[in-house]
């Protein structure tokens, strides 16, 4: 199928570790890249590629996968992690077409 | 630093044209390292990728939004620019213009802040 499925939302309590996951057939074939949104602000790339984080991006964060599941592991969450979304994106079967997943809200508790 | 800033008309009205523009500093728009994309977001919805495009001007468009979209590059002005015909309602969103210099046109390491466009009579 030609979509990208997560979780709508997740809670981890402060300094313990969270699970993002992604779903979809492309992802056998291709990475997911993460992004943070936080409210009224553009995305910003945390992961990309296997588990590459841009500059400046904590090494809290990081990628992985499995089969047609990908996920993001913030290990020891920080309060300021909450978003209002992650978001997974990757290109689909077709390998031209990009896909977003719909989002995970992430809640520190 | 790669910084992109979109600019357009905030209001347009049902059956018209969408045209933003997006400008770039930092970075030649005709890098053969860097690609450009725009991705919209309709209020309290999730992000949708429209389209991208990059040296040799190669696009590749949303297939749900193909028929009504376009995306070019003006060197001259180093600006990459969206248009989008036939809008209606469900296009009101924020618009994004992005660039990815992380070797895959699927990576948007680098965003412009943004433009709310309303579609609306």
């Amino acid at each position: 199928s030609s979509e990208l499925t997560q979780d709508p939302a997740v809670s981890v309590a402060l300094g313990q570790t969270v699970r993002i996951t992604c779903q979809g057939d492309s992802l056998r074939s291709y990475y997911a890249s993460w992004y943070q949104q936080k409210p009224g602000q553009a995305p910003l790339l945390v992961i990309y590629g296997k588990n590459k984080r841009p500059s400046g991006i904590p090494d809290r964060f990081s990628g992985s996968s499995s089969g047609n599941t990908a996920y993001l592991t913030i290990t020891g969450a920080q309060a300021e992690d909450e978003a209002d979304s992650y978001y997974c994106n990757s290109r689909d079967s077709s390998g031209h077409h990009l896909l977003f997943g719909g989002g995970t809200k992430l809640t520190v508790l | 630093q790669l910084q992109l800033q979109e600019s357009g008309p905030g209001l347009v009205k049902p059956s018209e044209t969408l045209s933003l523009i997006c400008t770039v500093s930092g970075v030649s728009v005709s890098s053969t390292t860097y690609y450009w994309g725009w991705i919209r977001q309709a209020p309290g919805k999730g992000l949708e990728w429209i389209g991208s495009i990059f040296y040799s001007w190669t696009t590749y468009y949303n297939p749900s939004l193909k028929s009504r979209v376009a995306i070019s590059i003006d060197t001259s002005k180093n600006q990459f620019s969206l248009k989008l015909t036939s809008v209606t309602a469900a296009d009101t969103a924020v618009y994004y213009c992005a660039g990815s210099g992380y070797g895959a046109y699927e990576v948007f390491g680098d965003w412009g802040q943004g433009t709310l466009v309303t579609v609306s009579s």
